[in-house]
């Protein structure tokens, strides 16, 4: 069984563009977080889904951000006109679940110039 | 409110040295459930354990053990004759019984010296 993968690992972009990162997490399991960790903190929550419903975004979460987990499978995050404060590490966690442990990715590192 | 305390923001300790991490807790739910998780140099966030807070039962696993008292809201962690390896970021977290969000503490590093 593998483990949560995420994609791209990095990506660079200028101020003002569009981004969209994957995860596949885990494949039984139905719940789906995503956080963003910045330097030196720990990792805050942004969403997540159980299957396909989206069921709670974050106050951290703008309109810029938007996510999708189409079919209840892999899930998008996407993220419009960026801006250099959205530059942080995004993870993906998923679950078997409310009560079990979350699996975390690697981590999308998003860096704005 | 939700939160997690790490007080400790980096620890330094020679090999074989027996550690300590704390981490105390703050929730109004009777249902919840506190984690432990390591974050290595590669930084991929690698689960160590699970609690619920029914379960005030200690837990030994080879090296690590980990302390649980709801009384004191702590939930404490101990790696047993440290090792280089152990060297990472540990992060306390705690979550939601019905949306099973993670509310992380800001994470203790951890240098294990040889």
């Amino acid at each position: 069984d593998t483990g949560v993968s995420q994609d791209p690992r990095h990506k660079i972009t200028k101020r003002g563009q569009n981004v969209t990162f994957r995860c596949d997490p885990i494949s039984e399991h139905n719940r789906l977080y995503w956080y963003r960790q910045t330097l030196g903190q720990g990792p805050e929550f942004l969403t997540y889904f159980q299957n396909e419903a989206q069921l709670e975004k974050s106050r951290l979460l703008s309109d810029r951000f938007s996510a999708e987990r189409p079919k209840g499978s892999f899930s998008t995050l996407e993220i419009q006109r960026t801006e250099q404060g959205d530059s942080a590490m995004y993870l993906c966690a998923s679950s078997l679940g409310v009560r079990n442990e979350q699996y975390f990715g690697p981590g999308t590192r998003l860096t704005v110039t | 409110a939700q939160k997690v305390t790490q007080a400790q923001t980096e620890i330094s300790v020679v090999e074989k040295e027996d550690v300590t991490l704390d981490c105390v807790y703050e929730t109004r739910d009777t249902t919840y459930y506190l984690f432990w998780y390591k974050q290595p140099p590669s930084g991929e966030l690698v689960f160590l354990i699970r609690r619920n807070s029914f379960d005030e039962q200690n837990e030994i696993s080879g090296r690590y053990s980990w302390n649980f008292q709801k009384s004191t809201s702590s939930f404490n962690f101990t790696i047993t004759a440290s090792q280089v390896v152990d060297s990472a970021v540990y992060f306390c977290a705690l979550s939601e019984a019905v949306t099973g969000k993670l509310i992380f503490g800001q994470g203790t590093t951890l240098q294990v010296k040889p």
